[in-house]
């Protein structure tokens, strides 16, 4: 147990539904990342949200929206997804990266998502 | 900009054998590097961090050390044990940016 927890666990949707991700983390960060983990790629950053402001948006497509309400909780908002976004999608936690300096992360256990 | 690369990408052991997983980067002004494992289909649980300044850290059968200047870090397994099996990746962090993943290295340890 890490700290940082991730609901649901799986999700299959179809291509036209909207969905959301949660993530939670009980460590006293401030910055929280989502990362994708597709089958046999390396694992990529998809955002960064450091005291509740996004800091970094690495070119990901708008159909994924991510919400962070306070320095504790992260959504990602999914809706009308690719069967190619079918994924693991991380969610991470760490003290926050100031001036440049990165810290430990922590990671929750995932949502297996499949898209139909 | 910043390649992580982990050399083997599968290794297959008897247990209690020693054995070194790799991890080279190619810019080496990294503020640190992090090991993680990871079981499948699971989240990443973080084994060592080390900071650049440092050249190793050390926890339980686990030491990882760092090489800046030539890009490298190694990830040193005593006495390996099944449950070690999983795969393990390496994240390095340039300065003033996030962590760059590696591709892992997938470890099976032998009964």
């Amino acid at each position: 147990e890490t700290g940082v927890t991730q609901t649901p666990r799986h999700l299959v949707m179809g291509m036209t539904n909207k969905k959301s991700l949660k993530c939670e983390q009980h460590l006293g960060h401030n910055a929280m990342y989502w990362y994708k983990q597709s089958a046999k790629k390396p694992l990529e950053l998809m955002f960064v949200y450091n005291f509740k402001e996004q800091t970094e948006n690495n070119s990901v497509p708008s159909r994924f929206s991510p919400e962070c309400p306070n320095s504790s909780h992260l959504f990602l908002h999914l809706h009308t997804l690719q069967p190619e976004d079918s994924a693991l999608y991380l969610c991470a936690s760490s003290q926050d990266p100031n001036g440049g300096l990165t810290y430990e992360q922590y990671f929750g256990p995932g949502t297996r998502l499949t898209v139909t | 900009k910043q390649e992580v690369t982990q050399i083997p990408a599968a290794l297959s052991v008897p247990e209690g054998e020693n054995l070194v997983l790799n991890c080279s980067f190619t810019d080496s002004a990294i503020y640190n590097l992090q090991w993680f494992r990871q079981d499948p289909g699971k989240g990443l649980t973080s084994l060592l961090l080390i900071q650049s300044s440092q050249r190793e850290q050390t926890s339980g059968r686990l030491n990882a050390s760092l090489d800046k200047s030539s890009g490298r870090s190694t990830l040193y397994i005593a006495a390996s044990q099944p449950g070690d099996s999983a795969t393990y990746l390496c994240a390095v962090s340039p300065y003033g940016q996030n962590f760059v993943f590696g591709p892992g290295t997938r470890l099976s340890v032998l009964p």
